[in-house]
């Protein structure tokens, strides 16, 4: 079992930018969620999705969009980075919405 | 406002020694509490969860915890720490079953085990 996998593990992006990061979760998961993890702090959700549609949001502006496709992976875009998007982004899947996540590796971005 | 609180930013024990590290919530209800470790380089692993039931709750790595409705608190034990345990150990917390996946997270606590 592959567990939850996130491509890149890392990227640097110039400010202004527009990046997409990606979530395969575990093998039985439909649910996925993707959180943002700046230095020193604790993750802080981003949204959720669930048969294709995002569930929920936390408190991230509309630049922070997503995707889930018909396999349950999905995609967190980005656009026009800031200098403070610069973090780990997290993709945590479960099955179903009630139940154990688990959390991939992460994606570092690094906006200069 | 909600919020989870893990007071200790850093905490030294040594090989061998108990360790407690401490989360406080505040939250209208009691939510469902998550105990998770992140190793440098690595994603959050979960230690334990509370939803009801017996306050003790057992996890994995012989780590516990034991949730306290008086005082708001979910506080993770280990009564003998290995070097393997130094890593990043984070409190959690989903407010109810609809907000499930929805986790806000303590800030952490830095765990550094000396020999």
């Amino acid at each position: 079992d592959a567990g939850v996998t996130q491509s890149p593990t890392h990227l640097i992006k110039t400010r202004g930018q527009q990046v997409t990061l990606r979530c395969s979760p575990k093998s039985g998961h439909d649910t996925v969620s993707w959180y943002q993890q700046a230095l020193g702090q604790g993750p802080q959700f981003i949204f959720q999705y669930y048969e294709e549609e995002e569930r929920q949001r936390g408190n991230f502006p509309d630049r922070f969009s997503g995707h889930q496709f018909p396999n349950y992976s999905s995609e967190l875009n980005v656009n026009a980075l800031l200098l403070g998007d610069s973090a780990l982004y997290l993709c945590a899947s479960s099955r179903g919405m009630n139940t154990e996540a688990f959390f991939g590796q992460g994606t570092r971005l690094t906006v200069v | 406002a909600q919020s989870v609180t893990q007071p200790d930013i850093h905490i030294t024990v040594s090989e061998g020694a108990s360790l407690e590290l401490r989360c406080n919530y505040s939250y209208g209800a009691t939510p469902y509490l998550f105990w998770y470790v992140q190793s440098p380089g690595q994603g959050l692993q979960l230690l334990l969860k509370y939803f009801s039931g017996d306050t003790l709750v057992q996890g994995i790595k012989g780590f516990e915890a034991e949730f306290k409705r008086s005082q708001s608190s979910f506080n993770l034990r280990k009564p003998s720490v290995h070097w393997s345990d130094a890593a990043e150990y984070f409190c959690a917390v989903a407010p109810s079953t609809d907000s499930w996946g929805k986790f806000q997270f303590g800030a952490g606590t830095q765990v550094v085990v000396t020999p």
